[in-house]
């Protein structure tokens, strides 16, 4: 089983709302990522978590809160999020990331941000 | 600044012929590459890579090239079928100062393969 799965796959939400974005793999991976895709636009990668752990946070604005409850699930919590932060958003995961892994990714979530 | 850069956006190649995608990178630091496929509403699937190390990784249809000294990769795809259609991402690869491995990708080139 190589699948990562995202839900929801759409969401639209207004400047105020929280809503929180969900990734879980069962590959026994134990590095998971975000990234951000805008259209016509490569991914960019957001944080990376390695066993629990925040290891890399690209200076993304707080207004993006990630968590990793454990090594299958990783969460993205969006609060006053801005109408420029509509964009695909790909949770990938790999082996512990720290060597020349391939990463598998998710079919995205499709944020639309009113 | 880019560090990675794909700059064809697109490519159309007759079903048989051999399909070429390019790409080019900045940084000295990346030592390992890939290239990922990515179909419509799904994410970007694993397709070949290849180490610094390297200059030629092949894979049943699909070969990926390395010149280090140009900073340049490509990847060739041969015989090219309608099913590869697809956006290519070429992808590099280097680890942080905490072990961690990051990637960086290239805007895409949308191959379209005609029967």
């Amino acid at each position: 089983d190589t699948e990562v799965t995202q839900t929801p796959k759409h969401l639209v939400m207004g400047m105020t709302n929280k809503k929180s974005l969900k990734c879980e793999q069962h590959m026994g991976h134990r590095a998971m990522y975000w990234y951000k895709q805008k259209a016509k636009k490569p991914p960019e990668l957001m944080f990376v978590y390695s066993y629990e752990k925040l290891s890399i946070n690209e200076s993304v604005p707080s207004r993006f809160s990630p968590e990793c409850p454990n090594s299958s699930l990783l969460n993205l919590h969006l609060h006053a999020l801005q109408p420029e932060d509509s964009a695909l958003y790909l949770c990938a995961s790999s082996q512990d990331g720290t060597d020349r892994e391939t990463q598998y990714f998710g079919p995205g979530t499709r944020l639309l941000v009113l | 600044d880019q560090q990675v850069k794909q700059n064809s956006p697109s490519l159309s190649v007759q079903e048989g012929r051999i399909s070429i995608l390019n790409c080019d990178y900045t940084n000295s630091m990346f030592d390992y590459f890939l290239w990922y496929k990515k179909y419509p509403a799904e994410g970007p699937t694993f397709l070949i890579s290849i180490s610094s190390i390297k200059d030629k990784n092949e894979d049943g249809r699909f070969t990926v090239f390395l010149n280090k000294s140009a900073k340049h990769l490509s990847l060739h795809i041969v015989p090219s079928q309608p099913g590869d259609s697809a956006v290519y991402f070429c992808a590099a690869s280097r680890l942080n100062q905490g072990g961690s491995e990051k990637l960086v990708f290239g805007k895409g080139t949308k191959l379209t393969v005609n029967p």
